[in-house]
């Protein structure tokens, strides 16, 4: 079975400082990726996703992550926080096979992600 | 293109008491998921549909059930409703059931159980 494992529950940044969320996942075949973003009282939605073509994958609003099979991540950053960043991220996980009907998101526990002024 | 829409947006229960949550896909979108989200546990998987048959199922109890119609709209029931239902549930829709295609997800119905 997959799982991911987020590193630190809370992350706090200054405006402008570098945002590194960890994500390391766990999968007995090759997975797909996913980070989503939370903010208060919505719904998620999607940063970015890995589906084995490029191991570096750009997101929206200036975030990346990077695929390292051999280090079993994919950490998000982003070059410099803004306070609009503050919200809560989820690192996901979807393997399976079609035509087993095995299908579903395993989520990380979340990182909520602070900016200070 | 309109997003996934979920009603109610906000429910208050009773005990006991048993209720439906109704998921609208993105327009041609055949894949419907639902999960559950709780401080306690996390975002969880309950089940998922696809042209109206469920594919798969998460670890929650048999109370917790869904159905998917023609139009792809999606509804989940929870019956005999207990404290720990108390939760956002999200609905997410996709093209298909493939696993590398992108769930978009709703705003949720929060429940909470009194």
């Amino acid at each position: 079975a997959q799982s991911v494992t987020q590193l630190g529950s809370h992350v706090s940044v200054s405006e402008g400082a570098l945002v590194l969320l960890r994500c390391n996942y766990s999968s007995s075949v090759p997975p797909y990726l996913f980070w989503y973003v939370q903010y208060p009282n919505q719904g998620l939605q999607l940063l970015l996703k890995y589906t084995s073509a490029a191991t570096l994958v750009k997101g929206i609003n200036g975030f990346e992550a990077e695929f390292k099979k051999s280090e079993t991540s994919f950490h998000l950053t982003k070059p410099s926080a803004h306070m609009s960043d503050a919200a809560e991220y989820f690192c996901a996980v979807s393997v399976g096979l079609w035509d087993t009907g095995r299908r579903a998101l395993t989520f990380g526990s979340g990182t909520r992600l602070q900016v200070q002024p | 293109k309109a997003g996934v829409t979920q009603t109610p947006r906000y429910l208050i229960k009773t005990r006991g008491q048993q209720v439906t949550l109704s998921c609208s896909p993105i327009s041609g979108h055949r894949s419907v998921s639902w999960y559950q989200q709780t401080p306690g546990q996390g975002l969880q998987f309950l089940f998922e549909y696809f042209s109206e048959t469920q594919r798969n199922k998460g670890n929650f109890p048999g109370r917790f059930s869904g159905r998917q119609f023609s139009n792809s709209r999606s509804e989940m029931n929870v019956s005999t409703l207990e404290l720990g239902d108390s939760a956002l549930y999200l609905c997410a829709s996709s093209r298909g059931a493939i696993e590398k295609e992108t769930q978009y997800f709703g705003p949720g119905t929060r429940l909470l159980v009194l």
